[in-house]
Formats: structure tokens, C-alpha cells, sequence
């Protein structure tokens, strides 16, 4: 365990859903990640908040809604998904400015859209 | 825009050899470079973190070097046993948020 949670672990959804991505961290960091990894492709930035403030969007489509009630939590919301977004979703989370800025990963959560 | 290349993509070995894997960016101005392991369908572990001050950091069988005004890092692992088997991805960090990674060197080492 690294300490960061994410839940569900599996998600099967259709397009036509609605559905959240929960990330927890008990590491008392002040900033979280959420990525996007494809088959044979790095992995993708999606949002970064940091100190509950959103502070990277990158260029992601808005049927991604993220939300971060406070530090410890971040949450993916989706809807109207297509099947190309089918892929494995990481939450990460990190402490920043401070000069060992590690960043500890989540299990992820495997996606499926049909 | 950054980029983190990894080399070899997949490498196959006989238990107990030594291995090398491959990092290089683009941008030699990192804050700091960091290696992780994924098992397949997993998330990722953090492997070793070196800051940009430091040339190499070492826990058990793994050493990672940094060599920035090359673009490079490499990874070595001694010994190699079974349970080393998986993905190993080198994530670049810069001043700001983002963590920059490459695609990873998929490692199979054979009983």
C-alpha cells in the first residue's frame, strides 16, 4: 500500500452513464494527480490540484469533471464517455515545495466503455 | 514540449544477470528524476527518487544514476530474480505540477 487509494478498482460503463473516480491519500500531501494510461502510450496528465486548487488542466475533454473537496480527496467524474476512453486511471499525489517531491501512486482504476 | 524516451522497450533476461534500463530527456533543467515499477493492471510503485544535486541513489539490488547535462538516467539492477519482472517507468519532474514519463521498459526475467 502507498498510501493512496483509489476506488472502484474495475468500471464497466456505457456511454450513456454517469460515474465517479474516488482517490483518497492519508499522506497529508497538498497536491493530486489524476492520470490517463493507454496501452503503448506515457502516461497522460490529466488535472493536477494542488492546495484543493486546480492548477493543470490539460486540454482534457469536459465529459472528465474533476473535483477536489479538500485536500485528502479527489474525485473523477463521468459522463457521456466514449469507448476511446477506455483506459486504466491513476491518482497520484505528491507534496509540493518541499525539496523530496515524490510522487506516490494509487492501484488505478481499470475503465471500460462500451 | 518534454520528452522522456526509454530504451530498450522490452528486454528479456535470464535470472541473476545484471541489467541496465535506459532514461534520456529532452530538457536538462529537472527538478528531479524519479523510477517506478508497475506490475501488469496495477498502479505504480515508486522505485527510487533522485533530486537534481545528486548523481546516484541506491536501495538493495537497484542503483539509479543522473547524469543531467546529458539528458540521461539509467537504472541498474543487480542480480535479477523472477519478481523483478515487470514495467519500469522513469517520470522527469520540472519546476510546476507535471511529472513528464516515458513509455516504459518492460522487463521479463526468465527462471
Amino acid at each position: 500500500e502507498t498510501g493512496v487509494t483509489q476506488t472502484p478498482r474495475h468500471l464497466v460503463m456505457g456511454m450513456t452513464n454517469k460515474k465517479s473516480l474516488k482517490c483518497e491519500q492519508h499522506l497529508g500531501h497538498n497536491a493530486m494527480y489524476w492520470y490517463k494510461q493507454s496501452a503503448k502510450k506515457p502516461l497522460e496528465l490529466m488535472f493536477v490540484y494542488n492546495f484543493k486548487e486546480q492548477t493543470e488542466n490539460n486540454s482534457v475533454p469536459s465529459r472528465f469533471s474533476p473535483e477536489c473537496p479538500n485536500s485528502s480527496h479527489l474525485f473523477l467524474h463521468l459522463h457521456t464517455l466514449q469507448p476511446e476512453d477506455s483506459a486504466l486511471y491513476l491518482c497520484a499525489s505528491s507534496q509540493e515545495r518541499q525539496p523530496h517531491t515524490e510522487a506516490f501512486f494509487g492501484q488505478g482504476t481499470r475503465l471500460t466503455v462500451v | 514540449k518534454q520528452e522522456v524516451t526509454q530504451i530498450p522497450a522490452a528486454l528479456s533476461v535470464p535470472e541473476g544477470e545484471n541489467l541496465v534500463l535506459n532514461c534520456s530527456f529532452t530538457d536538462s533543467a529537472i527538478y528531479n528524476l524519479q523510477w517506478f515499477r508497475q506490475d501488469p493492471g496495477k498502479g505504480l510503485t515508486s522505485l527510487l527518487l533522485i533530486q537534481s544535486s545528486q548523481r546516484e541513489q541506491t536501495s538493495g539490488r537497484l542503483n539509479a544514476s543522473l547524469d543531467k547535462s546529458s539528458g540521461r538516467s539509467t537504472l541498474y539492477i543487480a542480480a535479477s530474480q523472477p519478481g523483478d519482472s515487470a514495467t519500469y517507468l522513469c517520470a522527469v519532474k520540472y519546476t510546476g505540477n507535471q511529472f513528464y514519463f516515458g513509455t516504459g521498459t518492460s522487463l521479463t526475467v526468465i527462471p
